[in-house]
């Protein structure tokens, strides 16, 4: 298993403006994914963060609006841009193990835009 | 696309009652996990099932795979307060997990 931590854990923001999340996982993986989980809904996958390339973004989701960075085994970044009241939501980070598949999640960020 | 239906979406029982919430799908998976999510957190892993017609306990919770490694059953024996949650089953058809919509199931005393 493994151990993540996200910042900030929730915040409030304009409309407008961007929010940058950060990923810290407490050993070095290769897989890190970033996920969306709107109220009350399931997780939809939004990228996945790769070690020194671009990210790879999934279907409804492009790199302008939501930025990723990866500069290490250990960290992740992402950017929420120009945000609107449908992108409040809460924002998790997960990482792969490589053991089948098996994810473990940060404990989200909970974004509220006005 | 490929989904993975799950039911009931949500559940509301009495203590001691058993249950049974289902995920099912049209496309084969190498193996499906379910996951736990509590308000406030992000989902925890209970299990892995990777073989067709696995069958896997975790204390009071039994979870199964069918044999055609389409499906997945999870049954929780003498549902608790402490069961209380969102129940999640995911597969990867290939290197990404889908998830299921979810059963939010609340226990009460």
């Amino acid at each position: 298993s493994a151990v993540i931590s996200q910042k900030p854990s929730r915040d409030i923001c304009q409309r407008g403006t961007s929010l940058t999340i950060q990923c810290q996982v407490d050993s070095q993986v290769t897989m890190m994914f970033w996920y969306r989980q709107q109220p009350g809904q399931s997780l939809t996958l939004i990228a996945t963060a790769n070690q020194g390339s671009e990210a790879t973004y999934e279907s409804g989701f492009v790199i302008d609006k939501f930025p990723i960075s990866r500069p290490n085994l250990t960290f992740s970044t992402l950017t929420v841009s120009n945000m609107s009241p449908e992108d409040s939501s809460i924002y998790l980070c997960s990482v792969e193990t490589g053991r089948t598949n098996e994810q473990f999640f940060g404990p989200g960020t909970r974004l509220t835009v006005l | 696309t490929q989904l993975l239906e799950q039911s009931p979406q949500f559940l509301s029982i009495q203590e001691g009652e058993n249950l049974t919430v289902y995920c099912n799908s049209s496309s084969v998976f190498s193996s499906l996990q379910w996951y736990r999510q509590e308000p406030g957190e992000g989902p925890v892993l209970l299990v892995t099932v990777v073989t067709g017609g696995e069958v896997k306990k975790l204390k009071r919770l039994t979870f199964q795979f069918g044999d055609a490694r389409k499906d997945s059953s999870l049954h929780i024996t003498a549902a608790q307060p402490g069961d209380t949650g969102l129940y999640l089953c995911a597969g990867a058809p290939g290197t990404a997990l889908i998830f299921g919509k979810g059963t939010t199931l609340s226990v009460s005393s």
